[in-house]
């Protein structure tokens, strides 16, 4: 099957650094990958739709300016947290369609990123 | 608004089968996913449903009602493996998915 993958795995950084966080597809193109949020014992929110080529698309209440996404290729996305506070603790998680799959097709998660900010 | 309502938690016995229930109410209807999800680790893909009835997939089948807005899962023979989160989503008539809370699942020897 697909696979998607993330990148780093756990992070711990002082609180005002930046912190970048890799979303890749390995055997496969995705022209759309998603980034998601999940506190604990909460479910996905999903943060923003990340296009190839073109600004991606947030959702309601997400600051773009503080967390930047670049999808440079169709096999990979960033996610960039800048100057990173305690309270954005969380584990992200990235998410792919193969290219051609359409909008219902099934999504092929990252091994999600554990980010703690001191 | 659009709503994903599953409960919090259940708890099966090993070997025993256990029926996982979702509701929606959403804009629209493209689709509903069941994922699983092991603390601390991403998502993985169990089912799809788009039309009314059944898909069975080994031990994990998957049942639809669009006209009730409802769904389940349905998981045999338990093992204790099967301990994790289950997700139900919906992509709305945006194509965009709606994420349920999860439902905790504790399987008990």
């Amino acid at each position: 099957g697909a696979v998607v993958s993330q990148h780093p795995s756990r992070v711990i950084c002082k609180s005002g650094t930046s912190v970048k966080i890799e979303c890749r597809s390995l055997d496969f193109q995705a022209t759309t990958m998603f980034w998601y949020r999940q506190f604990p014992k909460q479910s996905l929110m999903l943060m923003a739709t990340s296009n190839e080529g073109s600004k991606a698309t947030y959702e309601q209440g997400v600051e773009k300016d503080k967390f930047l996404i670049n999808h440079a290729s169709l096999t990979l996305s960033t996610l960039t947290v800048t100057s990173a506070h305690p309270e954005d603790s969380s584990f992200y998680i990235c998410s792919a369609r193969e290219q051609g799959a359409g909008d219902t097709g099934e999504l092929f998660f990252g091994e999600g990123s554990r980010l703690t900010v001191l | 608004g659009q709503n994903i309502d599953q409960p919090t938690e259940m708890t099966a016995t090993e070997g025993a089968i256990v029926q996982i229930n979702c509701t929606y109410q959403t804009s629209g209807f493209n689709g509903l996913f069941w994922y699983q999800q092991h603390a601390g680790e991403a998502p993985t893909f169990l089912s799809y449903n788009v039309l009314d009835g059944l898909e069975e997939k080994g031990r994990f089948s998957s049942f639809l009602s669009r006209s009730k807005g409802y769904s389940y899962l349905l998981l045999k023979e338990l093992q204790m493996k099967d301990s994790a989160s289950y997700l139900c989503a919906v992509t709305d008539s945006n194509y965009q998915l709606i994420w349920g809370a999860g439902t905790k699942l504790i399987i008990k020897p």
